[in-house]
C-alpha cells in the first residue's frame, strides 16, 4: 500500500523551532519530489515547499523562505521540514504529499499525509 | 505567483443535482490544472489531474474540462458522498498555488 506516515508537530511559542517528519512507503520514494502543503484552521490550502527528487532543488512559499528548511532522506524513505522562527500564522495543519511525474500528471499531488498540527502560541 | 481563483466559495445542492465549479487562472497555465476534494478532517484527495484527467477510482459522474485561465469541475448527478470541498491547483509554475475552495453543501 502506497502511505506517507506524518509525525512531529505540537504546540510550541512563537520565535520556536519544530521539525516534521513524513514516512513513505509503498513506491520508490527516490523517483518522486514531494512537497508540503499546510491549511490554517477553517482555511484553504497553501503550497509550502517542494523539493525534487534528488534533493538538488528546493523551493518556498515567499511567506516561509528564511525560516523553514525541507529535506530528504532517500536511504530512509523520509521527507522533513524544519521550522525555525515560528510565528501564530504558521499555525495550520501540515500535509505532506508525493508529487507524481511531471511527464504523466504534470506533478499532481497524488498522495497525501494524514496530516500533523502546528499551533503557535504562548 | 499565479492567483488561482475558484466561484462559488460555497454551493447548496440536493443528490441527483448537476453541478459546475470554475477555477479562472492569473494567467495562461496550458492545461496544468488539478482538483483535489477534501472531506472534514482528511486529507485532500486528487480527483483529476491535467484539467480533464481522472485519477484511478474517481467516479465517472465527476468530469473537468478547460485550458488556459479558464477550467470547470461538473458533477453529473450528485451522490451523498460528493458532499465536500472541492479545490483547484496550478503546477504550471512554482509556487504551485490552490483556489480558495468550493465548499458543497447539501440543500
Amino acid at each position: 500500500e502506497v502511505r506517507l506516515v506524518q509525525s512531529g508537530g505540537g504546540l510550541v511559542q512563537p520565535g520556536g523551532s519544530l521539525r516534521l517528519s513524513c514516512a513513505a512507503s509503498g513506491f520508490t520514494f527516490s523517483r518522486f519530489s514531494m512537497t508540503w502543503v499546510r491549511q490554517a484552521p477553517g482555511k484553504g490550502l497553501e503550497w509550502v515547499a517542494n523539493i525534487k527528487k534528488d534533493g538538488s532543488e528546493k523551493h518556498y512559499v515567499d511567506s516561509v523562505k528564511g525560516r523553514f528548511t525541507i529535506s530528504r532522506d532517500n536511504a530512509k524513505n523520509s521527507l522533513y521540514l524544519e521550522m525555525n522562527s515560528l510565528r501564530g500564522e504558521d499555525t495550520a495543519v501540515y500535509y505532506c504529499a508525493k508529487e507524481d511525474l511531471w511527464e504523466v500528471t504534470g506533478g499532481a499531488f497524488d498522495i497525501w499525509g494524514q496530516g500533523t498540527m502546528v499551533t503557535v502560541s504562548s | 505567483d499565479i492567483q488561482m481563483t475558484q466561484s462559488p466559495s460555497s454551493l447548496s445542492a440536493s443528490v441527483g443535482d448537476r453541478v459546475t465549479i470554475t477555477c479562472r487562472a492569473s494567467q495562461s497555465i496550458s492545461s496544468y490544472l488539478n482538483w483535489y476534494q477534501q472531506k472534514p478532517g482528511r486529507a485532500p484527495k486528487l480527483l483529476m489531474y491535467a484539467a480533464s484527467s481522472f485519477q484511478s477510482g474517481v467516479p465517472s459522474r465527476f468530469s473537468g474540462s478547460g485550458s488556459g485561465t479558464d477550467f470547470t469541475l461538473t458533477i453529473s448527478s450528485l451522490q451523498p458522498e460528493d458532499f465536500a470541498t472541492y479545490f483547484c491547483q496550478q503546477t504550471y509554475s512554482t509556487p504551485r498555488t490552490f483556489g480558495q475552495g468550493t465548499k458543497l453543501e447539501i440543500k
